[in-house]
């Protein structure tokens, strides 16, 4: 069945970097879009981008352009999210979600999220 | 950029009542809507995309409607296990947007 798993939570300083992964098993990583949604402490849903399993060229939200770099690896079948420049505002759930059908940006199967904290 | 609002913000219901959950969008999205059931520490579940279509499991008592800018979500008899927060979501343009959620709680 289509599973994704995602990295540990992590606790960065203001102004670092995190890196979070998310392994997909169950489906062939090529074949479908992965995306990005993040959600801070008790507020909604935000989608920071998206990334082409199979061509790797992604689109990401303008809010995050300048900061954040979506990758994939297709021999592992994981996709990457890493953000630069941490604040405190960064502090949410980070989940890869990947799309319901090879077509169609709505999201059928979503990893179980990754807590990342930014306090200094 | 299209923004998505939801209404009401907190919906109270007892279990065996309807609920109806509205979404709006800012500018025209089609019938590219999904919508979403999220419970506390636990990721969101896809219930319909396509405005009216519902993903493989949902049960027949979730409902969608709508296009153009006004969409409905109905839950025909509230379950114990539909308390949760639900969100709606365009995919219709770049950048993709989810509306602020409804929390359905008991009444």
């Amino acid at each position: 069945q289509v599973q994704m798993v995602q990295s540990g939570a992590e606790v960065k300083k203001p102004g670092a970097s995190v890196k979070v992964s998310c392994k997909a098993s169950g489906y062939t990583l090529t074949n479908y879009y992965m995306h990005w949604v993040r959600q801070a402490p008790g507020q909604g849903l935000e989608w920071m981008g998206i990334i082409n399993g199979s061509g790797g060229t992604t689109t990401y939200a303008q809010k995050f352009q300048d900061r954040v770099t979506m990758t994939r690896d297709t021999s592992t079948s994981t996709v990457y999210m890493e953000l630069s420049s941490l604040r405190s505002e960064d502090t949410a759930v980070y989940y890869c979600a990947r799309t319901y059908h090879s077509f169609g940006y709505y999201f059928g199967y979503w990893g179980q999220g990754t807590l990342v904290t930014v306090s200094s | 950029e299209i923004v998505m609002t939801q209404s009401p913000g907190t919906l109270s219901v007892s279990p065996g009542e309807r609920a109806t959950l509205s979404c709006r969008a800012s500018q025209s999205v089609s019938s590219n809507l999904a919508w979403y059931q999220q419970k506390p520490g636990q990721a969101p579940r896809l219930l319909i995309y396509g405005a009216s279509t519902m993903a493989t499991g949902i049960p027949a008592r979730f409902s969608g409607s709508g296009s153009g800018t006004e969409f409905t979500l109905t839950i025909s008899s509230l379950q114990s296990e539909d308390f949760a927060v639900y969100y709606c979501q365009q995919y219709n343009n770049w950048p993709l947007a989810f509306g602020g959620g409804t929390k359905v709680e008991i009444k």
